[in-house]
Order: C-alpha cells, then structure tokens, then sequence
C-alpha cells in the first residue's frame, strides 16, 4: 500500500526564512503529487501538484516543489516565508490511473513576524 | 476554481443518534466523492469512496453500516453516522475531483457527540 511521510510536524521560522517541507512516498508505480495546505479555520487548497514533465513545479504564493524520483521524495520549498504562510501543509499522492489519495501526516507551518 | 460545498459546518448531537451530512459539488458534476476524517491536529485518513449510482468502497477498517454513504445525484454525497457515539467526534471531510486527477475538498463539518 502507498504511505507518505512527511518527516517535519511543526516548523518555526521568522519571516524572510528560507522554508523546505520534506515529503517521501512509498510507491513503486507511477505517482501524482500534491501538496495542498489549510489555513486555520479553512478548507485544504492546492497549492501545487505534479503530474509528469519537469520535475521542478511551481505553485500558487511563491511556493515551488521538485520531484526526484530516485529518492521518492517531492520537497516543498518557499526562499521567502511570510506570515500570512502560517498554516497546516500536508503532501499526497496518488498512483495514476486512480483518484483516491494518500496523505502525509501534515507539517505545522508557524512563521513569527 | 470548482467549488464543494458541505452542510452543516459543525453539528452537536447526543450519544446513540444520527447524523446526516451533506457534500455538493457546485459548479461541476462529480461521479465519483471521497470522504476523510481529520482527528485534531493529523492528517486526513480517507474513509470511503461514494460512486453515483452503485455503492460506496470503504477503505479498510471503515465499519460501513456505522458510515452510511449515499451517492444520490451527480453533485450530492451524504454521509450518514448511525447511533454515533463521543468516539466519533471528528472533522469530516469530502472532496470531489474535476478531471482527471485534481481534487477539490469542501470546508468540512466538525461534529461533536455528547
């Protein structure tokens, strides 16, 4: 069965921070990726997913995500955090071919002004 | 962007009563709905999958007669939790695809069980 493991729980950064979110999955077949995030009192958004082409994605808010396959990992990284960043982060995937997905355990994204 | 709605947004109810929960996609039509569970302060664990017009898939673990999942129309999924009991207060979740793999999630009902 696929699982995802996202390594972090809660993060603290100041501001400016550079921000790295690491996500690994177990699965040998080929895979969709996503990251989506919650912000208090809010519905998860998407803010970036990868299907096939260049591993690098970009997303929504400056975030970026790089797929590498050979350690089945696809990291979600931010140079600059803000505050308005604060929020629950969680990586999935899922194997192509089905639309269910598979969640990691969330990062806690804190950002101090 | 597609919009899912759900209904109610939080719902108290005592012990040993049911509770209907309602998801709707607004804008697009979905053959398929997923269900999670969000306990505070974890990820999301999926439930079930509602197909429209055949039954639900549960996912391993899932009691079905417990989860009544109702898939009635192609942009209505309700999730019905029979004789619920404290240990089901959770945040429930569901979500819609629109093609092929993007999903979108409703905003989520917490309910609490007295």
């Amino acid at each position: 069965a696929q699982s995802v493991s996202q390594h972090n729980h809660h993060v603290i950064l100041s501001e400016a921070a550079s921000l790295e979110l690491g996500c690994n999955y177990s699965y040998g077949g080929t895979v969709n990726l996503f990251w989506y995030v919650q912000y208090p009192g809010q519905h998860l958004q998407l803010l970036l997913k990868y299907f096939s082409g260049d591993p690098l994605v970009k997303g929504i808010k400056g975030f970026e995500a790089e797929f590498i396959k050979s350690k089945f990992s696809f990291n979600l990284r931010k140079p600059s955090v803000q505050w308005s960043d604060t929020a629950e982060y969680f990586c999935a995937v899922n194997d192509q071919g089905a639309q269910k997905l598979v969640f990691g355990q969330g990062t806690r994204l804190t950002i101090n002004p | 962007g597609a919009v899912v709605s759900q209904h109610p947004s939080w719902v108290i109810c005592k012990s040993g009563t049911s509770v209907k929960i309602e998801c709707r996609s607004l804008d697009f039509q979905a053959t398929t709905m997923f269900w999670y569970r969000q306990f505070p302060k974890q990820s999301l664990m999926l439930m079930a999958t509602s197909n429209e017009g055949s039954k639900a898939t549960y996912e391993q673990g899932v009691e079905k007669d417990k989860f009544l999942i109702n898939h009635a129309s192609l942009t209505l999924s309700t999730l019905t939790v029979t004789s619920a009991h404290p240990e089901d207060s959770s945040f429930y979740i569901c979500s819609a695809p629109n093609w092929p793999y993007e999903q979108y999630f409703g905003p989520g009902t917490r309910l609490t069980v007295t």
